[in-house]
């Protein structure tokens, strides 16, 4: 089975853009996470979707968004980029979420705001 | 909600040594726990996962203990080798029924040869 896969892996944009983010989980999982990851906060949650709806919401402003297609392919988007949204975005893809099953990591997109 | 604690930032061992690792909980005792490697630049590898009527896991070289009297997982990796050499992340979730995972901020364990 192909693993989780994110595009673009790199991205560079300046404050005040927005942004949108991809990521294909593996083939039959249905949960799809998304994580913000920097050097002082370490993994964030951001939120998690399941068949296309959102089950939990970390504590993130309202400029992050997602969604979640029937395919169980994901985006987020952050709007009105500020240079504290640089950051690693992690997104997490499992069979049905939860504690008891392991996420599967894609490698993540690189996002940096100028 | 849930609070995770690792309580090293950094660990260096000597080569053939154990390493262990510490992770505390507090707020909701969950009923499991999972353990990850991270290497620079590269998601987060799934480990070992924890149930809480399990005091004990083991994989290989590596073993994973669950006190919930103590609120706490201690993570060994015995023989070490410098390719263990990476950051380390315990993760519960964050609440009773919840679909969030919360993770620590992680141990970066260095092996020295």
């Amino acid at each position: 089975k192909a693993g989780v896969t994110q595009t673009p892996r790199y991205l560079i944009k300046t404050r005040g853009q927005q942004v949108t983010l991809s990521c294909s989980p593996i083939s039959g999982h249905r949960s799809v996470s998304w994580y913000q990851q920097t050097p002082g906060q370490g993994l964030q949650f951001l939120f998690e979707y399941f068949s296309e709806t959102q089950r939990n919401k970390g504590n993130f402003p309202g400029r992050f968004s997602g969604r979640q297609f029937s395919n169980s392919r994901s985006e987020m988007n952050v709007s009105t980029l500020e240079l504290g949204d640089s950051a690693l975005y992690l997104c997490a893809s499992s069979p049905t979420g939860g504690g008891y099953n392991e996420q599967f990591f894609g490698p993540g997109t690189r996002l940096t705001v100028l | 909600s849930q609070k995770i604690e690792q309580n090293s930032e950094a660990l260096n061992i000597q080569e053939g040594k154990t390493a262990t690792l510490t992770c505390n909980y507090t707020n909701y005792s969950p009923a499991y726990l999972q353990w990850y490697r991270q290497d620079p630049g590269r998601g987060p590898v799934f480990l070992l996962l924890i149930r809480e009527n399990e005091k004990e896991k083991r994989k290989e070289r590596l073993k994973v203990t669950f006190d919930t009297t103590l609120k706490q997982s201690l993570f060994h990796i015995t023989a070490s080798q410098p390719a263990d050499s990476a950051t380390y992340l315990c993760a519960t979730l964050s609440g009773a029924g919840s679909y969030q995972l919360t993770f620590g901020k992680g141990t970066k364990l260095s092996v020295i040869p």
